[in-house]
């Protein structure tokens, strides 16, 4: 069964528009810990975000946000006001603690491209 | 700076051949890993260490090998070349201890674009 799903395959937004990319994930640890990370054109994976599971603050660092809610085991990204330079490819990525010790697993990842 | 960096960049291979990706931390993390990158995959580990004279096999580790001799080094070998190999490769660091200690995320390289022909 696929621990992290991210059911957009690609968005496409114009210039200034918000954009939320969802990632739903699947655990039966209590401890485990929910990462972004970004793909741009250039193909290096950049790190964005680490949340951990007894940790339910939502964060903002300028125009990103997440939402993380256990409930719903979603752990969502919001680009604000979006740029070009904002466009890549975006990879939800679930770390389980006791199950899978640490190692990441990744969901398949969803592409946005912002037009200008 | 620290950083982590792999060589070649890109390569170019035969069939049958055996090929040698490297991947060099600078970080001091215990924890190294590699991963394969193709359409519709995503990211798969290959291989993964968690300290020296440690290596662990991922889920696609079929035909790939690893050693680690030192903490900054996961040289990552394909010991036949298959053109089903063909693919980017990643190596990442962290400075997590497994599941005995601290987890920190994990700091990934430029890649390796590999070709097999």
């Amino acid at each position: 069964a696929q621990k992290v799903t991210q059911a957009q395959t690609e968005i496409s937004v114009v210039e200034k528009e918000d954009v939320t990319l969802d990632c739903v994930y699947e655990t039966r640890d209590t401890t485990y810990y929910l990462f972004w990370y970004k793909q741009p054109p250039s193909g290096e994976l950049v790190f964005l975000i680490r949340r951990n599971s007894f940790d339910e603050q939502n964060e903002i660092s300028g125009r990103y946000s997440w939402n993380f809610q256990k409930s719903t085991s979603s752990f969502n990204f919001t680009i604000t006001a979006s740029q070009v330079v904002d466009s890549a490819v975006y990879f939800c990525a679930l770390s389980e603690a006791f199950t899978n010790d640490y190692k990441l697993s990744f969901g398949a990842g969803t592409t946005v491209t912002v037009r200008a | 700076d620290a950083e982590i960096t792999q060589s070649p960049r890109h390569k170019i291979t035969e069939t049958g051949r055996q090929v040698t990706l490297a991947c060099h931390q600078t970080w001091n993390h215990n924890n190294m890993f590699w991963y394969r990158q193709d359409l519709g995959h995503g990211l798969r580990l290959i291989h993964y260490s968690y300290g020296v004279q440690d290596t662990n096999k991922g889920e696609v580790s079929d035909g790939y090998s690893v050693s680690r001799s030192n903490t900054e080094d996961l040289p990552l070998t394909l010991e036949s070349a298959a053109s089903s190999q063909t693919s980017v490769y990643f190596c990442a660091s962290s400075g997590g201890q497994g599941a005995s200690g601290l987890y920190n995320e994990q700091f990934f390289g430029p890649g390796t674009r590999l070709t097999v022909l």
